[in-house]
């Protein structure tokens, strides 16, 4: 039973094209992150929500706009594409903010061509 | 700003030897440490963490960490490695004095491949 996950696995997509990432956890957890790793395994953070309020925003451009439709789920979108957001973007959760990250999805493997 | 590294991408042990991932980290306030574990197209799970008080914590599947202020490390280590022990590695340190949202601002390192020969 997949604690935290993420569709699709990979996304293959041109320069310029919107897309979505879904992000799903059945923990009953609070918190849900977006990070993204790049070539280099280098992992950062994106956005943390916490019951759906955005907690964590670290500089992102405004192409990419998360959205929490509850507490369950932590979707993200991204406009218009550049070659440089091709990386893999995982979703994670905990219980509450006194603790890290303690679930992360398979990752997505976003390719831009 | 803090930072992390660690030393050597790759180690290659033995099974039953033992396992030794290095980790030093760079952090103005007192840290909060933690190594994670990622198996091959999985995400990333905590192996364990290191917040206030023992400075020797063991997490899960017989991994203990052991924070060295004056070393600024907090190298990762089992007794004896175990061929599911292969994976790669990841050590991360987070603000302390950040408040509520110190957790989610994780910086990781480069991670850590450990091979396990039979």
């Amino acid at each position: 039973d997949t604690a935290v996950s993420q569709t699709p696995k990979y996304l293959v997509t041109q320069m310029g094209n919107d897309k979505s990432i879904k992000c799903e956890q059945n923990l009953g957890h609070d918190t849900m992150y977006w990070y993204k790793q790049d070539s280099k395994k280098f992992l950062k953070i994106m956005f943390s929500y916490n019951n759906k309020e955005l907690i964590i925003n670290e500089t992102v451009p405004n192409r990419f706009s998360p959205k929490s439709p509850d507490k369950a789920h932590l979707n993200l979108h991204i406009n218009s594409l550049e070659l440089g957001d091709s990386a893999v973007y995982f979703c994670a959760s905990s219980q509450g903010t006194a603790g890290p990250p303690q679930h992360f999805g398979d990752g997505t493997r976003l390719s831009i061509l | 700003a803090q930072s992390v590294t660690q030393l050597g991408s790759h180690v290659s042990v033995s099974e039953g030897a033992l396992v030794l991932l290095r980790c030093n980290y760079s952090s103005s306030v007192p840290p909060y440490l933690f190594w994670y574990v990622q198996y091959p197209n999985q995400g990333l799970q905590l192996l364990l963490k290191y917040t206030t008080g023992a400075t020797l914590v063991k997490g899960i599947n017989g991994f203990e960490a052991e924070f060295k202020k004056s070393e600024t490390s907090f190298h990762l280590t089992k007794p004896s490695a175990h061929m599911s022990d292969a994976a790669e590695y990841f050590c991360a340190v987070s603000d302390s004095g950040a408040g509520g949202t110190s957790y989610g601002k994780l910086t990781f390192g480069q991670g850590t491949i450990l091979t396990v020969h039979p």
